[in-house]
């Protein structure tokens, strides 16, 4: 692995379903983060971790869980989705001393 | 309002028009500040961070004004291939911690 990846790149979903957004980095960074993207809104910041064992809630944190038993993974987990949780989610990664962020590929997902 | 507020564009110049992006910031107590660069349905990439006294790399010269909360971007000499959208991204201060913001991102189109 070089980076940070995501799994799956693309999946389509029936409402109500459960699913969990992979992600994991090799760069030993502490920070993480998933992010929803929609045309017109930008990048939103949902869940994020500063450091293994600790999370927090970014900004649209409903109807998503996270966990980060470890540095390197960081899955995002959709209990029921819907279909307004359909969107581009990319997962990101950083270090402390430059706060710059790495992306992962993204993951394109669609409720019907 | 959103906290991190872009100019949505899209902004269409020749090729070796200069083009200036601004972004502002709502909270004063912010650090780290980064233009990233995101092509279509592609993750988004660092293209520089934003430093207190400027910082140019190349054609590119990022600015940060904290009296009046905003962050520049300047673009000389513009080539098709600077094409893309441009994210601001600011670490407002929230709670004890740091939080990345993102702008909605500016839309450049250079054309020949």
């Amino acid at each position: 692995i070089a980076g940070i990846t995501q799994a799956p790149t693309s999946q389509i979903l029936a409402a109500g379903r459960r699913m969990t957004l992979r992600c994991t980095q090799d760069m030993r960074h502490n920070a993480m983060y998933w992010y929803r993207q929609d045309l017109g809104l930008g990048l939103r910041l949902i869940h994020y971790s500063n450091t293994a064992g600790t999370t927090g809630k970014g900004e649209v944190p409903d109807g998503y869980s996270v966990s980060r038993a470890n540095t390197d993974d960081f899955p995002l987990t959709l209990a029921s989705a819907v279909p307004s949780q359909t969107s581009v989610y990319f997962c990101a990664s950083s270090d402390g001393q430059t706060d710059t962020q790495y992306f992962g590929p993204g993951t394109r997902l669609t409720v019907l | 309002r959103k906290e991190v507020e872009q100019d949505p564009g899209p902004f269409n110049v020749p090729e070796g028009a200069t083009v200036a992006f601004n972004c502002t910031y709502s909270n004063s107590a912010s650090q780290s500040f980064f233009w990233y660069r995101q092509d279509c349905r592609k993750e988004p990439k660092l293209l520089m961070s934003v430093y207190s006294s400027g910082n140019e790399d190349g054609r590119f010269t990022a600015q940060l004004n904290r009296a009046s909360q905003y962050i520049s971007l300047l673009i000389r000499d513009s080539k098709l291939s600077d094409s893309a959208t441009y994210l601001c991204v600011v670490n407002l201060a929230s709670g004890g911690s740091y939080i990345p913001t993102f702008g909605r991102g500016t839309s450049l189109i250079v054309h020949p």
